[in-house]
């Protein structure tokens, strides 16, 4: 347990499906990011929040959706994926300032769209 | 953030030091090396990381060239579990910028 809880760890949904991912972090780090790592592909960061505000969506399809209720959690909306979606989803944290310690990463949601 | 060159894999027996390269030539004064690395299907987990001086933790060593153009990680007595791809990162520090991942280095520890 790296102290980046996600949920759920394993999803399967169809393309018309509405699901979401859960991320929760009790490190009283302050921001918070989605990563995609679709296979035998680098991970590509798709959000970040900071300060429970989004600063930075790196071209991400809109039936992506982040929400950041708190800074101790994050959830990715999804609705109308494609199969291609399907990939380890990764969110991580930190804090957005001095972060000797880097980024902590949760073990992922493996989704897979059928 | 600079850009960094790793071999695509290597190998390493187990209880032997493996030894993991990283060019950096273009990192500029305040970024930092960070190492990350990721076992199969799980998420990338903190290493270590330095600016100049070389650091060393219950994992691993950090050494970095005089000149930070490159540098290697250590892992003194690799085991099978040290079987990951392994990531070099430069970014500064407290940067609110998000980490950028390569394709790193799969390091496979052989029995």
């Amino acid at each position: 347990e790296t102290g980046v809880t996600q949920t759920p760890r394993h999803l399967v949904m169809g393309m018309t499906n509405k699901k979401s991912l859960k991320c929760e972090q009790h490190l009283g780090h302050n921001a918070m990011y989605w990563y995609k790592q679709s296979a035998k592909k680098p991970l590509e960061l798709m959000f970040v929040y900071s300060l429970e505000e989004r600063v930075e969506n790196n071209s991400v399809p809109s039936r992506f959706s982040p929400e950041c209720p708190n800074s101790s959690h994050l959830f990715l909306h999804l609705h109308t994926l494609q199969p291609e979606d399907s990939a380890l989803y990764l969110c991580a944290s930190s804090q957005s300032r001095g972060a000797r310690s880097g980024y902590t990463f949760g073990s992922g949601t493996r989704l897979t769209v059928v | 953030d600079a850009k960094t060159t790793q071999p695509t894999s290597m190998d390493c027996a187990e209880g032997r030091a493996a030894n993991l390269p990283c060019n950096h030539s273009t990192i500029s004064g305040n970024e930092y090396v960070y190492w990350y690395r990721q076992i199969h299907s799980q998420g990338p987990q903190y290493i270590i990381h330095g600016l100049k001086n070389n650091e060393t933790n219950e994992m691993a060593s950090l050494i970095i060239t005089e000149d930070r153009k490159s540098s290697t990680l250590i892992l003194p007595h690799a085991t099978l579990r040290d079987t990951a791809v392994y990531y070099c990162i430069v970014r500064v520090e407290g940067s609110a910028r998000q980490l950028t991942f390569g394709s790193g280095t799969q390091l496979t520890v052989l029995p």
